[in-house]
């Protein structure tokens, strides 16, 4: 079956610029998670949506950061006033819950800030 | 904070040997993942251990969990060259919310 989706698959943009990030989960999963990977700081954990309920945000490393999931499903990641330390790898995951809250994760969107 | 300390992180082996990486981990959790992430690709879930005494096998492959001694190891046996790639381990920050924390992951690079 179809696994998690994310577009673009590479985004080059200039520092200040904002970008969108977007992510399809498998269907019927649940959750959906967002992190980033990057040389200096390996994984980290962004950002969390499960259900209805309000996002885990504790994550993002800045205020420049936000993200959303509309209709359960698509989630998109925003990224304001890029900054070079942005470069990175955005991994989004999504998992069916119980037994196992195994993740699964799309092939990343590589951002450059130039 | 929980942390996630994988050792070696570089590991280059001969076809035919064994190599074990560990997996340390500083708080109580019940659950843990092995992925395989090869360059320029995301990461592939290999295994999910998710209790005490745990142990998956696929193909070369063994995982095992040890939640007492806060330890996961992945066996390689029998390498081949197939098996060269990143392999991170990642823990549950804690279990409600399935946060994953990451190992730095181990780069092995097996050698014909």
């Amino acid at each position: 079956g179809a696994g998690v989706s994310q577009s673009p698959s590479n985004k080059v943009t200039e520092k200040g610029k904002d970008v969108e990030l977007r992510c399809d989960p498998i269907s019927g999963h649940t959750a959906l998670y967002w992190y980033r990977q990057s040389l200096g700081q390996g994984l980290e954990f962004l950002i969390y949506f499960q259900g209805n309920s309000a996002p885990d945000k504790s994550g993002l490393p800045s205020d420049r950061f936000s993200a959303e999931r509309t209709g359960g499903s698509v989630s998109t990641l925003t990224i304001q006033r890029t900054q070079q330390e942005d470069s990175a790898v955005y991994l989004c995951a999504s998992t069916r819950g119980q037994p196992s809250y195994e993740q699964y994760f799309g092939p990343g969107t590589r951002l450059t800030v130039t | 904070e929980l942390k996630v300390e994988q050792n070696p992180l570089f590991l280059s082996m001969q076809e035919g040997k064994n190599y074990t990486i560990y997996c340390n981990y500083s708080t109580t959790s019940d659950r843990l993942y092995w992925y395989r992430q090869d360059p320029g690709k995301s990461l592939e879930s290999l295994f999910v251990l998710l209790s005490n005494g745990a142990v998956k096998q696929e193909g070369r492959l063994m995982a095992s969990l040890d939640t007492k001694a806060r330890l996961s190891t992945l066996h390689i046996t029998a390498a081949v060259h197939d098996l060269s790639a990143t392999y991170f381990c990642a823990v549950d920050m804690w279990g409600g919310a399935q946060k994953l924390v990451f190992g730095q992951g181990t780069r092995l690079t097996i050698n014909p």
